[in-house]
């Protein structure tokens, strides 16, 4: 098995609304990763769990939450959101948090902020 | 800090034709890895291929080859015999070998590759 899988794969959302992003993988990774996307542009790093502890923290507004719950799953919790975070929102996991692995990511959860 | 630059926002090619994407990294490390990546419309992300720094000899995939040159920074992706499921945005990817930036890609801006049959 290796898929990352992300619920749901799309989302609409008002900004006083609180929602979740989910992310699940059963290769035994231990490096998970939440990236933003915009249309036609590369992904940006958001956050890196490193063996379900946060490793990096790209300076993200604190209406975007994310949680470890164990080495499997990954989540993102939205609060509060504002127009500009609409976006596609990618999961990645690979081995460890290593420059050498390969990064494998879910399909993305679209999101769009009213 | 490192950049990645890809300077082709879109590409076409002839199915079964070969195309060369390109793809320039400015780094003041010596030792790090590059990667392109493959991106279909509405699927998800794979890694296409992957170099070392460190290994003089380019990476091959099956279709898919680099031409890796350190001094240039430099690392194209040579595509063979091109088929309609090479459709896709590819990103162009860089990553240090240590540091405190360890593990952490530094993509490109992608390039748009059309297949026309």
């Amino acid at each position: 098995d290796t898929e990352v899988t992300q619920t749901p794969k799309h989302l609409v959302m008002g900004m006083t609304n609180k929602k979740s992003l989910k992310c699940e993988q059963h290769m035994g990774h231990r490096a998970m990763y939440w990236y933003k996307q915009k249309a036609k542009k590369p992904p940006e790093l958001m956050f890196v769990y490193s063996y379900e502890k946060l490793s990096i923290n790209e300076s993200v507004p604190s209406r975007f939450s994310p949680e470890c719950p164990n080495s499997s799953l990954l989540n993102l919790h939205l609060h509060a959101l504002q127009p500009e975070d609409s976006a596609l929102y990618l999961c990645a996991s690979s081995q460890t948090f290593s420059n050498t692995g390969e990064l494998f990511f879910g399909e993305g959860s679209r999101l769009t902020v009213l | 800090a490192q950049t990645v630059t890809q300077s082709q926002p879109e590409m076409s090619v002839q199915e079964a034709e070969t195309v060369t994407l390109s793809c320039t990294y400015d780094t003041s490390e010596s030792d790090y890895y590059l990667f392109w990546y493959k991106q279909p419309p509405s699927r998800q992300m794979i890694l296409v291929i992957r170099q070392e720094a460190y290994k003089q000899q380019n990476a091959t995939e099956n279709r898919f080859s680099v031409n890796f040159q350190k001094a240039a920074k430099s690392f194209s992706l040579k595509i063979s015999d091109s088929q309609l499921g090479d459709a896709a945005m590819y990103f162009c990817a860089y990553s240090n070998a240590g540091g405190t930036s360890y593990g952490k890609l530094t993509f490109g801006q992608g390039t748009i590759l059309t297949v026309h049959p």
